[in-house]
């Protein structure tokens, strides 16, 4: 177990709506990371946190959003969903930021747009 | 830019079988290099890590990996593979506030 709880699991939903996906950090983790996981892209990084600004972001739709809160939990959300948005979306965290930071995942959200 | 490049998509190996998944990585200083398994339905787990000193690092569940610059190299190996390593593994570069994975490698392991 990382520590890092997503919530929920699987998400279902049609073409059109807007989702939240929620992720909880390992405790005392301050920077957290969001990452679509598809199998045509890969891993791809989408937007990093660190003790609630925005550090680093990228390849993240204008349709995406997110945020972290002051309890350094964090919510991505996607809207105006479209087929192609389907993929398994993970969270992780660190202690802190920088490229020798591990990074800890949680189990990740499977969304599925019909 | 900082990439990785993993240049086996999938490898079968026998159960007892040594094995070595293969990484390159671009980067232009020092790198910081990872390893993670992903088992199905699961997140990635961080099989281990380099950032400078002993080229040969060692990791959880018996794997290691050797770092060489020379060839931009940072391959995986395990002596003797067990069926409980089937899953998906990813090298992975530091870069500035991320890492960037590679595109994974798909390990069957055969009784």
């Amino acid at each position: 177990d990382s520590g890092v709880t997503q919530t929920p699991k699987h998400l279902i939903t049609a073409t059109g709506q807007r989702v939240t996906l929620r992720c909880s950090p390992r405790s005392g983790d301050l920077s957290v990371y969001w990452y679509q996981q598809s199998l045509d892209q890969g891993l791809q990084f989408l937007i990093q946190y660190y003790n609630g600004e925005e550090r680093a972001k990228g390849n993240i739709l204008e349709r995406f959003s997110a945020q972290q809160f002051p309890d350094l939990h964090s919510e991505l959300n996607l809207s105006s969903l479209e087929l192609g948005d389907s993929a398994l979306y993970f969270c992780a965290s660190s202690a802190r930021q920088g490229e020798n930071s591990p990074l800890h995942f949680g189990n990740g959200t499977r969304l599925t747009v019909t | 830019a900082q990439s990785v490049t993993q240049p086996d998509i999938h490898i079968t190996v026998s159960e007892g079988a040594s094995l070595e998944l293969r990484c390159n990585y671009s980067y232009g200083a020092t790198p910081y290099l990872f390893w993670y398994v992903q088992s199905p339905g699961q997140g990635l787990q961080l099989l281990l890590k380099y950032f400078s000193g002993d080229t040969l690092v060692q990791g959880i569940k018996g794997f290691e990996a050797e770092f060489k610059r020379s060839q931009s190299s940072f391959n995986l190996r395990k002596p003797s593979v067990h069926w409980s390593d089937a899953a998906e593994y990813f090298c992975a570069v530091g870069a500035t506030n991320k890492l960037i994975f590679g595109t994974g490698t798909l390990l069957a392991v055969q009784p």
